[in-house]
């Protein structure tokens, strides 16, 4: 399969545990965001999203957490499983729901056995 | 079955000579994009189009050039590839204004010698 990069943050969790991800975005003007997970060989997977009139939503097993004053997302992954192991990336959305998206340079996580 | 398709998956060519990637959804999505991805630079949008005849740019979109003559396609056009776009490029598709139905294709893997 393709590989997503050599040089990325790595999160390694042991399995059952939380996980947290974070991401700083650039523009203070975004007004929408989502994350994306992207496994080994494949493209990324929308995973939730979040808009900025919000601080805070639950999806199934994961939440994000936006702090606007500090231009800041996380993602929480509760009790991490081994099919959870993938890239993670936020983006920022710069025209209103459009098309136009800024990526974050994306985290690996690892889940141990 | 609902998907985004790329081809060619990988490619290998030589500096200035043009090629083409096809990208094809079956979703019926208005929009679409290009994405290149980078070790330790995340994903980069390089065009886009929120319809058929109406494209544009991204944050890279120097050295490529794309078209929407049809709603189900975007191809991504490289008139004379050099070896800085050795990248893997993704294609993505939503309805418009509606982001978390994006769906990504596979990716091709492009190296330029």
């Amino acid at each position: 399969g393709e590989s997503v990069g050599l040089h990325l943050p790595t999160l390694s969790v042991q399995e059952g545990d939380n996980s947290i991800i974070n991401c700083a975005y650039s523009n203070s003007a975004s007004d929408y965001f989502i994350w994306y997970k992207q496994e080994s060989g494949k493209g990324p997977q929308f995973i939730i999203d979040i808009r900025s009139n919000m601080d805070k939503r639950q999806g199934q097993r994961v939440t994000v957490l936006l702090n606007k004053t500090v231009k800041h997302l996380s993602l929480q992954i509760a009790a991490t499983q081994p099919g959870d192991s993938a890239v993670y990336f936020c983006a920022e959305n710069r025209d209103n729901y459009g098309q136009n998206f800024v990526f974050g340079p994306g985290t690996r996580l690892s889940v141990l056995p | 079955e609902a998907q985004v398709t790329q081809n060619p998956r990988y490619l290998i060519t030589v500096t200035g000579k043009k090629l083409t990637v096809t990208c094809s959804q079956n979703m019926n999505h208005e929009y679409m994009s290009w994405y290149r991805q980078d070790p330790g630079l995340g994903l980069r949008q390089i065009y886009y189009s929120m319809n058929v005849e109406v494209t544009d740019k991204g944050d890279v979109p120097e050295g490529y050039k794309v078209s929407r003559k049809e709603k189900r396609n975007f191809p991504l056009i490289l008139e004379s590839p050099s070896p800085n776009q050795t990248s893997l490029y993704f294609c993505a598709s939503s309805l418009a204004g509606v982001p978390d139905t994006q769906y990504f294709g596979p990716g091709t893997r492009l190296t330029v010698l």
